[in-house]
């Protein structure tokens, strides 16, 4: 079976660009997930979605990041302008949940995540 | 807020010797998560603990669970240089995943 599949695998990009990161959830999976990963701050949840509808978007750093889901084969998360503080690991996850409140003891499945650099 | 802790956060063992990984957090939870990353490389779930006492066992690496003390240990029996990585553990609220920081894990001759 195919995993969680994320492009770009790596992305450089000058600061004030807009990026773009794509995500395909493992087929049969209601929830995806995007995370950061960074030396400073290790795994931060940024966006949660539950059959493609946000519920939770605290973790979103600031209005220049924003994410949609579509439909359920399909993730974006984007920064708009970038910057150099926006360099990152960002990966996506998914898994199989019950109804809210009620959750599969299935472990999140990873990405390969994107490589981000803002110069 | 959930805070989880792990430590040691570097750890370098000898092939052939017993070492263990401690993961402490801050308030109950629905279940812990051991996760392993390879450089450059995603997360790879290992253990999923879910109750009290529970104890899971793969090759090398055995993960126990404490809930009143909430404590989660992972124990690696005579190490080898494959299990060089950097070992997460992650403590799940409702859908939400809080990670620890990690420790990263060199195996030398």
């Amino acid at each position: 079976d195919a995993g969680v599949i994320q492009s770009p695998r790596h992305e450089v990009t000058e600061m004030g660009q807009e990026v773009t990161l794509r995500c395909k959830p493992i087929s049969g999976h209601n929830s995806l997930f995007w995370y950061r990963q960074t030396m400073m701050r290790g795994l931060e949840l940024l966006i949660y979605f539950n059959n493609n509808v946000p519920i939770d978007d605290s973790g979103m750093p600031e209005d220049r990041f924003s994410a949609k889901m579509p439909n359920a084969s399909f993730s974006t998360l984007k920064i708009q302008p970038s910057e150099p503080r926006d360099s990152a690991v960002y990966f996506c996850a998914s898994s199989l949940s019950g109804t809210i409140g009620v959750y599969s003891n299935q472990p999140q499945h990873f990405g390969d995540g994107t490589r981000l650099s803002i110069l | 807020e959930l805070k989880v802790e792990q430590n040691p956060l570097f750890l370098s063992m000898q092939e052939g010797k017993n070492y263990t990984i401690y993961c402490n957090y801050s308030t109950t939870s629905d279940r812990l998560y051991w996760y392993r990353q390879d450089p450059g490389k995603s997360l790879e779930s290992l253990f999923v603990l879910l109750s009290n006492g529970a104890v899971k066992q793969e090759g090398r690496l055995m993960a126990s669970l404490d809930t009143k003390a909430r404590l989660s240990t992972l124990h690696i029996t005579a190490a080898v240089h494959d299990l060089s990585a950097t070992y997460f553990c992650a403590v799940q609220n409702d859908y939400k995943l809080s990670f620890g920081a990690g420790t990263t894990v060199t195996v030398r001759a």
